[in-house]
């Protein structure tokens, strides 16, 4: 199956600073990647779609100044999340889909103390 | 009413057992079906992808797809213990477009 990576797995910040979490297909290209949120035991909640060459779009609610996505190549999107509080410790999972269906990455754990 | 419903669970199966896991959804304009398997703090892996209705076999897994009734199920025959962990119903009206998730349905297989 197609390889998704994401970098890093895991990371603990401080209040008010910004994170930066990568996002890498490793044996295809993604002109479309999806970046998701996921809450202990819930499932995944869709935030944005990012989509290579042009301005991601969100999901209701997502703010994007606070979740800047940018999807610079046809193999790398980055999500930062801006002057993170402690209510963005989080599990965020990206997303790419070679073909028909999407593979996930390993997900990145965030804390923010 | 949610767009897909799935039991969350938990199941309990002995090592062994053949294990059902379901998902029922109201968009009769879904077309792709995925069940994906997750364990704890991992991102969800692709087990079975299944376009329209029919059954599909890999292994240990089976999907079948009933689009008349808007159900699906993963079979698994002969589960082990390291079959234990979440499993996410998934689908799409458009290939590669955005998904649409059940709750997912935490499983246990004891030894």
């Amino acid at each position: 199956g197609a390889v998704v990576s994401q970098h890093p797995s895991r990371v603990i910040c401080k209040s008010g600073t910004s994170v930066k979490i990568e996002c890498r297909s490793l044996d295809f290209q993604a002109t479309t990647m999806f970046w998701y949120r996921q809450f202990p035991k819930q499932s995944l909640m869709l935030m944005a779609t990012s989509n290579e060459g042009s301005k991601a779009t969100y999901e209701q609610g997502v703010e994007k100044d606070k979740f800047l996505i940018n999807h610079a190549s046809l193999t790398l999107s980055t999500l930062t999340v801006t002057s993170a509080h402690p209510e963005d410790s989080s599990f965020y999972i990206c997303s790419a889909t070679p073909v028909e269906t999407q593979y996930f990455g390993p997900g990145t754990r965030l804390l923010v103390l | 009413q949610k767009e897909v419903e799935q039991d969350p669970g938990p199941l309990s199966v002995p090592e062994g057992a053949i294990v059902s896991l379901n998902c029922t959804y109201s968009n009769s304009a879904f077309q792709y079906f995925m069940w994906y398997r997750q364990y704890s703090r991992k991102g969800p892996e692709l087990l079975m992808y299944t376009y329209s209705s029919g059954n599909k076999e890999d292994g240990r897994f089976t999907a079948q797809v009933d689009k008349s009734s808007k159900y699906i199920s993963l079979f698994i025959r002969d589960s082990q213990p390291s079959d234990s962990a979440t499993y996410l119903c998934a689908m799409s009206v458009n290939a590669g477009n955005m998904l649409t998730f059940g709750g997912g349905t935490r499983l246990m297989v004891k030894p």
